[in-house]
């Protein structure tokens, strides 16, 4: 069974970094580009960044760049995403997924970040 | 960077009817090297992450019930809920995967009951 279980997230204060698991039982994870999605509360998705295989290539938003980073583990199956100088709009539910052939075909429950002072 | 639009934002539809949901593509998804459409539909469920229901603008993920069906290409897509059940209640969300990222979703349409 393919799963996907984030963990690292919580309340932060502003200017404060995090960084956020993806433990990734379950599937052949050193085969698959890997992506980070977000959701602020009540709102929709957003794309955040992803990852090759390899970890050779990595890709941001642009809302994102340059205080995020996505990084893997292939040896523990798991995927990460550092994030510096949090802000107030930082504030969403993480999620991690899988891609297959570009789509997210599976999905863990999501890690909640709360920036707020 | 590409931009996704959804419209209705919301719907009501009475069970057992049709649900028509469009979403536009602000630059065409369609690859001229393969003839696919990089196109999905999700569907979120309240409290539950998105569960992918279509890729390639048509194509129906296993286990999807037959009533989704995905249409469209180059910039124009929709999807259709042809029988309305009461659980598919949701907000669903096309996204475009053409090209390099970033890949964005659209804002998302909520499917409530009538």
């Amino acid at each position: 069974e393919v799963q996907l279980v984030e963990s690292g997230g919580g309340l932060v204060q502003p200017g404060d970094s995090l960084r956020l698991s993806c433990a990734v039982p379950g599937f052949i994870f050193s085969g698959y580009w890997m992506t980070w999605v977000r959701q602020t509360p009540g709102k929709g998705l957003e794309w955040v960044a992803n990852i090759k295989p390899d970890g050779s290539e990595t890709y941001y938003v642009d809302s994102v760049r340059g205080r995020f980073t996505i990084s893997r583990d292939n040896t523990k199956n798991s995927l990460y995403l550092e994030i510096t100088n949090l802000r107030a709009e930082d504030t969403a539910v993480y999620y991690c997924a899988r891609e297959r052939q570009r789509a997210n075909d599976y999905w863990g429950q999501g890690t909640l970040v709360t920036v707020s002072s | 960077d590409i931009v996704m639009t959804q419209s209705p934002d919301s719907l009501a539809v009475s069970l057992g009817e049709r649900a028509i949901i469009n979403c536009k593509s602000s630059q065409s998804v369609l690859s001229s090297s393969n003839n696919q459409n990089y196109l999905g539909w999700y569907q979120q469920k309240p409290g539950q992450p998105p569960k992918l229901l279509i890729s390639w603008a048509s194509t129906r993920e296993s286990g999807v019930p037959d009533r989704f069906s995905g249409s469209g290409s180059g910039t124009d897509f929709t999807l259709t809920i042809s029988s309305l059940q009461a659980e598919d209640v949701a907000i669903y969300y096309c996204q475009q995967y053409y090209g390099n990222p970033p890949w964005p979703f659209g804002q998302g349409t909520k499917v409530e009951i009538k």
